[in-house]
């Protein structure tokens, strides 16, 4: 199984461009999540989906939106870059219930908007 | 609003030389309170899940334990392998579905040979 998956794992953007995340995962999980992790704050939840068919907004969604394309991808689209969503973005997923709620990260896109 | 606070930002340690990191929180109800670790330019590893007061859950030279309003990462004789940030995070019982977490901004471990 390779988990999570993220594609790319580096961007360089210019401001004003648009792009894509792409995540997948092949461990049958309901829920997944996207966070974005800076310096001094943390992992910070951008969006999420409890299942198939569902998003809601985290705590910083403004300028991004998401995609749930099936059970197994979870897309994160920025539609005009600006430098302050230059950040790491990590997707995770997790299954949904009363327990066994850890969520497993991918390895990451290293996002620079210049 | 839930809030985790991590302290240290950041330890040094000797090989040999056993410590402990603080995960304060807040939250209006704990569901699970989680420990992560994550090495420099890889996604977080889970590492831990404790549920309720007074548990405490072990793995090679690691021993969380957790009260009503905080979390000890207990690390026992520590290896220079065992460098890395560690992250704790809390989820809140909710009426919707999903598994939200609320991280803190971890603590840098760094143990020297």
């Amino acid at each position: 199984n390779a988990g999570v998956t993220q594609t790319p794992k580096f961007q360089v953007l210019k401001t004003g461009q648009s792009m894509t995340l792409q995540c997948a995962q092949d461990m049958n999980h309901n829920s997944m999540y996207w966070y974005r992790q800076d310096p001094g704050m943390g992992l910070r939840l951008i969006y999420y989906s409890a299942s198939e068919g569902t998003t809601d907004k985290g705590e910083v969604p403004n300028g991004y939106n998401v995609s749930r394309l099936n059970k197994r991808e979870f897309s994160l689209r920025l539609e005009s870059a600006a430098p302050s969503q230059t950040s790491v973005y990590f997707c995770a997923s997790s299954v949904t219930g009363i327990s066994y709620n850890e969520q497993f990260f991918g390895p990451g896109t290293r996002l620079t908007v210049l | 609003e839930d809030q985790v606070t991590q302290s240290p930002e950041a330890l040094r340690l000797q090989e040999g030389e056993s410590s402990s990191l603080n995960c304060s929180y807040t939250v209006s109800g704990l569901r699970g309170l989680f420990w992560y670790r994550q090495d420099p330019g890889k996604g977080p590893e889970f590492l831990f899940t404790l549920y309720s007061a007074g548990e405490e859950k072990e793995k090679e030279r690691l021993k969380a334990t957790l009260t009503k309003k905080e979390s000890f990462l207990h690390i026992t004789a520590p290896k220079p392998e065992d460098s890395a940030t560690y992250l704790c995070a809390v989820q809140a019982w909710e009426e919707t579905s999903g598994s939200r977490l609320t991280f803190g901004e971890g603590t840098q471990l760094t143990v020297n040979p």
